[in-house]
């Protein structure tokens, strides 16, 4: 069955800093991938989603992920991380009918001044 | 502007109470899912269904049942409510006719069960 990874529960960075968010799947067809985040009290929102083509694709406020098939990854990274990114994001995997979407435990970010 | 409605932001219920949770989307959408979201667990897969009548378990559906009489409603059931199922639960639905569409989700129903 298919699953999602993400390794860490919580992670804490300075605004103005990198991210980089990591995202393991298993899945055993050709994956479909999607990096969803969710504010305080918000509903989800997808950020970017990958499914063939450029394996680096670019998403809403400035956040980009990476797919590695070697590596079974889908991380997802912002270059300048900002107060208003602290959030909670969910990487999940799909298949091409969208009628099985599995999503990972989640990977909440905290912003310091 | 598309929408996902959950009947219900807050509920609280006895256990042993039959609790339906009730989702209509007006996009149209094939396909929906009913999952719910725990700290550190994340969003887990209760049920989906592709079509009207038509239903598959998730990962967690053990206490749950699903009906879909009609495309735009998917109603979640829990038989007889635990406390183990106090969780936030999410409706979600989804476009059958292209691959790889996102996910539209409501704004969720968190069930507290006493």
């Amino acid at each position: 069955a298919q699953s999602v990874t993400q390794p860490d529960i919580h992670i804490t960075v300075s605004e103005g800093a990198s991210l980089e968010l990591r995202c393991n799947y298993s899945y055993g067809a050709t994956p479909y991938l999607f990096w969803y985040v969710q504010s305080p009290g918000q509903g989800l929102q997808l950020l970017l989603k990958y499914f063939s083509g450029d394996t680096l694709v670019q998403g809403i406020k400035g956040f980009e992920a990476e797919f590695k098939r070697s590596q079974s990854s889908f991380n997802l990274r912002k270059p300048s991380v900002h107060w208003s990114d602290a959030a909670e994001y969910f990487c999940a995997v799909g298949g091409y009918n969208n009628n099985d979407m599995r999503f990972g435990a989640g990977t909440r970010l905290t912003v310091k001044p | 502007d598309v929408k996902v409605t959950q009947s219900s932001r807050y509920l609280v219920k006895r256990t042993g109470e039959k609790v339906f949770l009730e989702c209509v989307q007006d996009m149209d959408h094939e396909n929906m899912f009913w999952y719910r979201q725990d700290p550190g667990l994340g969003l887990r897969l209760i049920y989906f269904s592709y079509d009207v009548k038509m239903k598959e378990k998730g990962d967690i559906p053990e206490g749950y049942s699903v009906s879909r009489e009609k495309k735009e409603r998917f109603s979640l059931i829990l038989e007889s409510a635990s406390t183990n199922q106090t969780s936030m639960y999410l409706c979600a639905s989804s476009d059958q006719g292209r691959a790889n569409e996102k996910l539209f989700f409501g704004s969720g129903t968190q069930l507290s069960v006493l």
